[in-house]
């Protein structure tokens, strides 16, 4: 079964260092989203993306958030200067064209900032 | 007032038991509604998604949404072990998950 995949699955960096978060979407997706879920807290929205261009993003989503679809298969978030707030995992989804509010999550990335 | 409220538990039952999560919600834009499973350590399942008033069933699993209240619910019945798991409202105001809102989750323990 087809499933999104997620490098690397822990990211240790510390405050002020910039990475790179990883996905692989399900190959024939379209849309392609990120959320964060900081130790304790509820799943939020960060960014959406389809066309080569971001969708809606949220506040958190500020301007040290990027998002990059780099070639046909993969699709990035990056973060160009970590704070120690940004310590969360990290989730990529993706979802198809038809079916509209079925969003595949992937395993995330546990980012810690130190 | 928080756009999706969900108590997050924890909540135990024995297994076979019925099993009633819930979440409550103030926008009243929200036309889609969301039920996902996350186990530990994973990323979050979809589970059931419909859209607007009524019911869908799924196997062992309804989900019920009453626009008129802002009151949304799973239903998972003859509970197994295996259902232990956080599980997470999700609602959006337009078709194709942008900008989804998710619940706080509410965590389940399922007893052999």
């Amino acid at each position: 079964e087809p499933e999104v995949t997620q490098t690397p699955s822990h990211q240790v960096t510390q405050m002020g260092q910039e990475v790179i978060l990883r996905c692989v979407p399900i190959s024939n997706h379209l849309y392609f989203y990120w959320y964060r879920q900081i130790l304790g807290q509820k799943v939020e929205f960060l960014v959406s993306f389809y066309n080569n261009e971001i969708s809606e993003k949220s506040e958190i989503f500020d301007d040290q958030f990027s998002v990059e679809r780099p070639d046909g298969s993969n699709f990035t978030l990056k973060i160009r200067s970590t704070k120690l707030e940004d310590s969360a995992m990290y989730f990529c989804a993706s979802r198809g064209q038809i079916s509209y509010n079925e969003q595949f999550f992937g395993p995330g990335t546990r980012l810690t900032v130190l | 007032q928080k756009e999706v409220e969900q108590d997050p538990g924890p909540l135990s039952v024995p297994e076979g038991a019925i099993v009633s999560l819930n979440c409550t919600y103030s926008n009243s834009a929200f036309q889609y509604f969301m039920w996902y499973r996350q186990y530990s350590r994973k990323g979050p399942e979809l589970l059931m998604y419909t859209y607007s008033s009524g019911n869908k069933e799924d196997g062992r699993f309804t989900a019920q949404v009453d626009k008129s209240s802002k009151y949304i619910s799973l239903f998972i019945r003859d509970s197994q072990p295996s259902d232990s798991a956080t599980y997470l409202c999700a609602m959006s105001p337009w078709a194709g998950g942008f900008k989804t809102i998710f619940g706080a989750g509410t965590r389940l323990f399922v007893k052999a």
